[in-house]
């Protein structure tokens, strides 16, 4: 039983560089949503997606791209990286409204 | 207001004790609520869900106050493992978004 699977685990960025977080579920879900945690504090919605080919800004969407080309996937893409990103990223699903989430294990990422 | 509210803590219990804390939410039309336990940093995981006006699990019970939009969560004879940050999330807090409360610390200690 996979679950939410994010990629890479831990990650250390160099300013200005860009990459992509891997967020994958094969729970067939339409909601997937990526949050960022920083430390002494809650998860902060960055992104979310409610369906293949839908997506829409959470609270703080600003250095961050999405897309969801398919059901399964949902990548976040860093394009510029600043030591402001240093954080606990986390990918969560959920099959619809109402229902429970489920959460990845999270990317821990440092930028220097 | 913020969407969702949670008193950050920390609540010190002694083991064995009862602690109980609240979570506020200004969407009215919220219709799940749900409370995850999170470990240092790890994922959250689901401890309960509640659809109606409240829930219990063993030692734990939350109870839903739509008129005064807040859900509380209970916890009795609390363990040294209950250690934790609760995380409070309604459903539709902020529209289609799943929005997370920042979170009750509770250390119990023996």
């Amino acid at each position: 039983n996979a679950g939410v699977t994010q990629t890479p685990k831990f990650q250390v960025l160099k300013t200005g560089q860009s990459m992509t977080l891997q967020c994958a579920q094969d729970m067939n879900h339409e909601y997937m949503s990526w949050y960022r945690q920083d430390p002494g504090m809650g998860l902060r919605l960055i992104h979310y997606s409610v369906g293949a080919g839908i997506t829409d800004q959470g609270e703080v969407p600003n250095g961050y791209n999405v897309s969801r080309s398919t059901t399964e996937d949902f990548p976040l893409r860093l394009l510029s990286a600043a030591p402001s990103q240093t954080s606990v990223y986390f990918c969560a699903s959920s099959s619809q409204r109402n229902t429970e989430a489920f959460f990845g294990q999270g990317t821990r990422l440092t930028v220097v | 207001r913020k969407e969702v509210e949670q008193d950050p803590g920390p609540f010190n219990v002694p083991e064995g004790a009862t602690v109980a804390f609240n979570c506020t939410y200004s969407n009215s039309a919220s219709q799940s609520f749900f409370w995850y336990r999170q470990d240092c940093r790890k994922e959250p995981k689901l401890l309960m869900s509640v659809y109606s006006s409240g829930n219990e699990d063993g030692r734990f019970t939350a109870q839903l106050n739509r008129a005064s939009q807040y859900i509380s969560l209970l916890i009795r004879d609390s363990k040294l493992s209950d250690s934790a940050t609760y995380l409070c999330v309604p459903w539709g807090a902020a529209g289609n978004k799943l929005t997370f409360g920042g979170g009750t610390r509770v250390l119990v200690k023996p």
